[in-house]
């Protein structure tokens, strides 16, 4: 079974453009889930999408948004980008419906560097 | 607002020794403690998990300690091997959400 897959590896910008990660889940999985990762602050949840509703959002500003699509791949996109959104970006799928442990099985992430 | 807090934030065992790293949080409606471990380049990747239940949980080398009144867990590493070098995070899922909320997590480095 193939695992998560997250496009692109690592992407260079500059301050006010904008990006797109892409994130493919496991198959069967309809829970994807975003994390931002920067060093000494851990892994800050941005949002979790199921059947491509956002069911749960973290404490980001409105640049930061996601969608789902009806096959369960998700995108976030980062608007008027900043110096502080280097990080790296992770996402997560699940197969948690209502219940269950709802293990996440994390990609290798999107790191963004903001120049 | 940082609801679980992990300590310390670098460990440096040496081979065969016990690593331990703690975490506290705040919210009781937590419901699921999961520890993920990543290792450079790499996703984080589930290591072992209790429920709130459970005072311990064992596999192998990895135990999770829960001490629910404290709000506190830990993880311990025996006999810690060099393989083990990596980012540990531990977790804490809200029953009213499902959301995970992870610590800041802690680099471990097992010297041979």
């Amino acid at each position: 079974k193939a695992g998560v897959t997250q496009t692109p590896r690592y992407l260079i910008k500059t301050r006010g453009q904008q990006v797109t990660l892409s994130c493919s889940p496991i198959s069967g999985h309809r829970s994807v889930s975003w994390y931002q990762q920067t060093p000494g602050q851990g892994l800050q949840f941005l949002f979790e999408y199921f059947s491509e509703t956002q069911r749960n959002k973290g404490n980001f500003p409105g640049r930061f948004s996601g969608r789902q699509f009806s096959n369960s791949r998700s995108e976030m996109n980062v608007s008027t980008l900043e110096l502080g959104d280097s990080a790296l970006y992770l996402c997560a799928s699940s197969s948690r419906g209502t219940g269950g442990t709802g293990e996440l099985f994390f990609g290798e992430g999107s790191r963004l560097t903001v120049l | 607002q940082q609801q679980v807090k992990q300590s310390p934030q670098s460990l440096i065992v040496q081979k065969g020794g016990i690593s331990i790293i703690n975490c506290a949080y705040e919210n009781t409606a937590f419901d699921y403690f999961p520890w993920y471990q990543q290792f450079p380049g790499k996703g984080p990747a589930l290591l072992i998990a209790i429920r709130p239940d459970v005072s311990e949980k064992k596999e192998g080398r990895f135990t999770i300690s829960f001490n629910k009144s404290a709000k506190q867990f830990s993880l311990h590493i025996m006999d810690s091997q060099p393989g083990d070098s990596a980012t540990y995070f531990c977790a804490a899922r809200s029953a009213n959400t499902g959301k995970l909320i992870f610590g800041q997590g802690t680099t471990l480095q097992v010297k041979p």
